[in-house]
């Protein structure tokens, strides 16, 4: 398997525009999570899929944020409009359907994102 | 409100040493407890998992242990290599399978040749 995909790895962007971030999850697992990292804060979870739901949007920082699982191969965070302050690595990750406490989370290379 | 601390932010060692890191959670109410490793520019790959009703797990030269009534963990790392050189993460999930995991802030590990 390949891994979980994001896309792209970098973006530039200037403030005020739309920024989306994408993430194909591995096969087969059906819970997705979105995570952002920055020095100062750390890695913090954004919000966090199961079998596409939108189960816990509680990390979202604002409204300028959104995040959609059309399918169980794909998922896309979107902020509009960008500011500076968001400039952060975003990560994916998703976690597989056994259920178990021993299910571990497998992460993406992140996206390292630029607001001027 | 769970808090994950993790001492020492930074931690320089000479080839071969053994070497334990530490992670301490507020709410011992967890359902598991993970142990990451970030290089890098790089995403974060899981070393151990510690269920809650488990007191260690053991990788290799990687050894994690879990107390919960302390609030504590600790990863050791017998016989380190440059290669160990990165950033270690711990992470607390909470009271249940919601997969929703709250990290501190990590550990980097320099080991020197």
């Amino acid at each position: 398997d390949a891994g979980v995909i994001q896309s792209p790895r970098h973006e530039v962007t200037e403030m005020g525009q739309e920024v989306t971030l994408r993430c194909k999850p591995i096969s087969g697992h059906n819970s997705l999570f979105w995570y952002r990292q920055t020095m100062m804060r750390g890695l913090e979870l954004l919000i966090y899929f199961n079998n596409n739901v939108p189960i816990d949007d509680s990390g979202m920082p604002e409204d300028r944020f959104s995040a959609k699982m059309p399918n169980a191969s794909f998922s896309t965070l979107k902020i509009q409009p960008s500011e500076p302050r968001d400039s952060a690595v975003y990560f994916c990750a998703s976690r597989g359907t056994s259920g178990s406490p021993g299910e571990t989370q497998y992460f993406g290379p992140g996206t390292r994102l630029l607001v001027l | 409100k769970q808090e994950v601390t993790q001492i020492p932010a930074a931690l320089s060692v000479p080839e071969g040493e053994n070497l334990v890191l530490n992670c301490s959670f507020t709410d011992s109410a967890i359902y598991n407890l993970q142990w990451f490793r970030q290089d890098p520019g790089k995403g974060l790959t899981s070393l151990l998992l510690i269920q809650s009703s488990q007191r260690e797990q053991t990788s290799g030269r990687l050894n994690a242990s879990l107390d919960k009534s302390s609030g504590r963990s600790t990863l050791y790392i017998a016989a380190s290599q440059p290669g160990d050189s990165a950033t270690y993460l711990c992470a607390v999930e909470g009271r249940s399978n919601t997969g929703k995991l709250i990290f501190g802030q990590g550990t980097t590990l320099q080991v020197k040749p």
